[in-house]
C-alpha cells in the first residue's frame, strides 16, 4: 500500500461547481496534512494545512481531516478555470518526519 | 523576501557529465529538502539537510547522488555521471523548523540528459 494515495483524475467540473479532492494515507502516526497546488511546469504552492480532525476553511477552500479513517480531503467552492491544476496531498510522518506526497489529482474546471 | 532560490532553472547535460543544482533557502529557514519529480509523477523525497549536516538521506539513490549544505553558501545537489533516467524536475524546499509547518518550494531545476 502506498503511503499517500490520490485519484490521479483528471477530475473535470464546470465553473461554479464544488470540486472535491480526496486523499488517503497509511501511517496512523501521521500528524500534519497539507494540500499543495501545482500548475503545469511550475513549483508546488502550499494552499492549506490541517492538523486536527474536522474542517478548516480558508476562503473558497475547505480541508477536511478524519484520522480514524485516515482520510483527508479538499473542497473548492465556486470553482474557477484558474483553479485548473494538479493538487498534491502531503502527509508528515509522526511529528518530525518529512513530507510524503501523493501523485496528485489533476483538476480541470471548464468555463 | 526572495523566497527559495534555485539555479539554474534549466540544465542540459550529456550522459556521463556531472550536474550541480543549487538551492538557497528562504531567509530565516535553516532546513532544506530536495525532491525529484518525474513527468506525471508525484514528488519523491530525496534528502533533508541542515547547515553542515545531512539529517535524512533515505530517498537518495545509493550511487552517483550526493548533497551538502555548507556553513556558507547554498545547498548543492550533485549528480555524477548522469544518465537519461536522471532527467526530471528537482525541487528544493525550505522550512524554519522541522515541526508542523509546510514547506516552501523553489521554482525547481529541470534537468535534461541528452
Amino acid at each position: 500500500q502506498k503511503e499517500v494515495e490520490q485519484n490521479s483524475g483528471p477530475l473535470s467540473v464546470p465553473e461554479g461547481a464544488i470540486a472535491s479532492l480526496n486523499c488517503t494515507y497509511s501511517d496512523r502516526g501521521s500528524q500534519s496534512f497539507f494540500w499543495y497546488r501545482q500548475y503545469s511546469g511550475k513549483s508546488p504552492e502550499l494552499i492549506m494545512s490541517i492538523y486536527s480532525n474536522g474542517d478548516k476553511e480558508d476562503g473558497r477552500f475547505t480541508a477536511q481531516l478524519n484520522k480514524a479513517s485516515q482520510y483527508v480531503s479538499l473542497l473548492i467552492r465556486d470553482s474557477q478555470p484558474s483553479d485548473s491544476a494538479t493538487y498534491l496531498c502531503a502527509v508528515r510522518r509522526g511529528s518530525q518526519g518529512n513530507l510524503i506526497f501523493g501523485k496528485g489529482t489533476k483538476l480541470s474546471v471548464k468555463p | 523576501n526572495a523566497g527559495v532560490m534555485q539555479n539554474p532553472r534549466h540544465l542540459v547535460r550529456r550522459r556521463g557529465q556531472e550536474a550541480r543544482l543549487r538551492c538557497s533557502p528562504m531567509k530565516g529557514h535553516s532546513h532544506v529538502y530536495w525532491y525529484r519529480q518525474l513527468p506525471e509523477e508525484g514528488l519523491k523525497f530525496m534528502v533533508y539537510l541542515q547547515k553542515e549536516n545531512i539529517i535524512d538521506e533515505s530517498g537518495m539513490p545509493k550511487e552517483r547522488f550526493s548533497a551538502e549544505f555548507p556553513k556558507e553558501g547554498p545547498s548543492i545537489l550533485r549528480i555524477q555521471q548522469v544518465v537519461r533516467g536522471d532527467s526530471a524536475a528537482y525541487f528544493c524546499a525550505s522550512s524554519p523548523s522541522q515541526g508542523e509547518d509546510g514547506y516552501t518550494f523553489g521554482s525547481g531545476t529541470r534537468l535534461t540528459v541528452v
